[in-house]
This record gives structure tokens, C-alpha cells and sequence, in this order.
């Protein structure tokens, strides 16, 4: 079975600064997509940004950026400029061969002004 | 606004009761999932249907559970005799699946149950 880890319970960052959470996964399938989902206070899980295994090229989404490294099954965030507003718990999640998302514990993200 | 939406948005019931959730997918999705998240814990994948068809349950879906999505559109998700250990938000998605490629999992507000 696949398995996510997000090893950071709690990651804290000032404004304008950058941050990096980190994932790894395990799988044997050799295709399957890689996301972020940000899960503000009582709000709704909303997606960050998303990674097609089979692309080598890091996708980038204006302020957010992902380092994947498919040989070490890692899977890391940056956010640039740090906002008040990125504060909220970020998951990473798995999407192989069946449709549904396998997620990790988390990572809660405070910012500091 | 046409996002996925969940009734009720909270529940509070006693052990032993049976409980009701509804989900309204986006309209145009054709896959809607169902995912149990607890406290300090990533939502965990119950199951999910493509139209009207549930096509995968996990074993963390007893048979006090059930889910049904009877003309593909909306989804009601019921435990039975609810136990402390059902305490939760229940999450909805839905998706735009089209054969084997992934799309974007939107997310609901969640329903979140407390059984006492």
C-alpha cells in the first residue's frame, strides 16, 4: 500500500520569507500524480499545486513552488514571499492506479508578521 | 457559488443512533469521493463513485456504513448505531474523471459528527 509522510508537524515562517515543507512517499506503481492541499482554519481543503510523476520539470504555481525527486521519492513545497493567508494546515497527497488520494498527517503552517 | 456543498455541517448524536449525510457535487462532475478525516490526522478515502456506480470502499468502511449516489448526483453517506469512534469530519469531493486521467478533487466544507 502507499504510504505519505510529512516528517514537519508544525513549520512556522515570517512574512516575505521562504519556506519549505517537506514529503515523502512510498510506492512500487511507476505512474501517479503528487499534490499539495492547503486546509485553512475551518475552511475548506483547497488544492495548492499538483505534479505528474512521468514530468521531470518541477511545477510551479506563482508563488508555490515543488521540488520532486522521483528516484528518492520525495515531494517538498516552497512558498516564496510568505503571506499572511498561506497560514493553514498543508497536506501532501499520493494518486496513483485507483482514484483515490492517499494523504499525510500534515503540516501546520504559522506566519509570522 | 457552485461548489461542492454538505448537509448538515455539523451533527451531534447519541451512541447508538443512525446518522445521515448529503453531499452536492459540482454539477458537472461525474465522480464524487467520500473521505473520513480526525483530529490531527490527512482525510483517509472511504469510497467513491463514478456516476451512479461505487466503484472502490475501503476496509475502514464497516457495514455499519453505506453509501449510495442513486441518479449520479448527489450522495448520501449513513452509519448506523454510530459509536464515540465515528467522531469525525466527513469530507466530500468531486471530480471531472474522464477515463484513466486525473483530474482535481474539490473539496466540500465537511460534515463534522460528534457522537456522544
Amino acid at each position: 500500500a502507499q504510504t505519505v509522510t510529512q516528517s514537519q508537524p508544525e513549520m512556522s515562517v515570517q512574512e516575505a520569507e521562504t519556506v519549505t515543507l517537506s514529503c515523502t512517499y512510498d510506492t512500487s506503481e511507476s505512474d501517479y500524480y503528487l499534490f499539495w492541499y492547503k486546509q485553512p482554519p475551518s475552511r475548506q481543503m483547497i488544492l495548492v499545486i499538483r505534479q505528474e510523476a512521468y514530468k521531470q520539470q518541477n511545477a510551479t504555481e506563482n508563488r508555490f513552488s515543488v521540488n520532486f525527486q522521483k528516484a528518492a521519492k520525495s515531494f517538498s513545497l516552497k512558498i516564496s514571499d510568505s503571506q499572511l493567508g498561506d497560514a493553514a494546515m498543508y497536506f501532501c497527497a499520493y494518486q496513483g492506479g485507483s482514484e483515490k488520494l492517499v494523504f499525510g498527517k500534515g503540516t501546520k503552517l504559522t506566519v509570522n508578521p | 457559488d457552485t461548489g461542492v456543498s454538505q448537509d448538515p455541517r455539523h451533527k451531534i448524536t447519541k451512541r447508538g443512533q443512525n446518522v445521515t449525510f448529503r453531499c452536492d457535487p459540482i454539477s458537472e462532475h461525474n465522480r464524487l469521493y467520500w473521505y473520513r478525516q480526525t483530529l490531527g490526522q490527512g482525510p483517509e478515502f472511504l469510497t467513491y463513485f463514478q456516476n451512479e456506480a461505487q466503484l472502490e470502499k475501503s476496509r475502514l468502511l464497516s457495514d455499519r456504513f453505506s453509501a449510495e449516489r442513486p441518479k449520479g448526483s448527489f450522495s448520501t453517506l449513513e452509519i448506523q448505531r454510530t459509536e464515540q469512534g465515528d467522531s469525525a469530519m466527513y469530507l466530500c469531493a468531486s471530480s471531472l474523471g474522464m477515463g484513466s486521467s486525473s483530474y482535481e478533487q474539490y473539496f466540500g466544507p465537511g460534515t463534522r459528527l460528534t457522537v456522544t
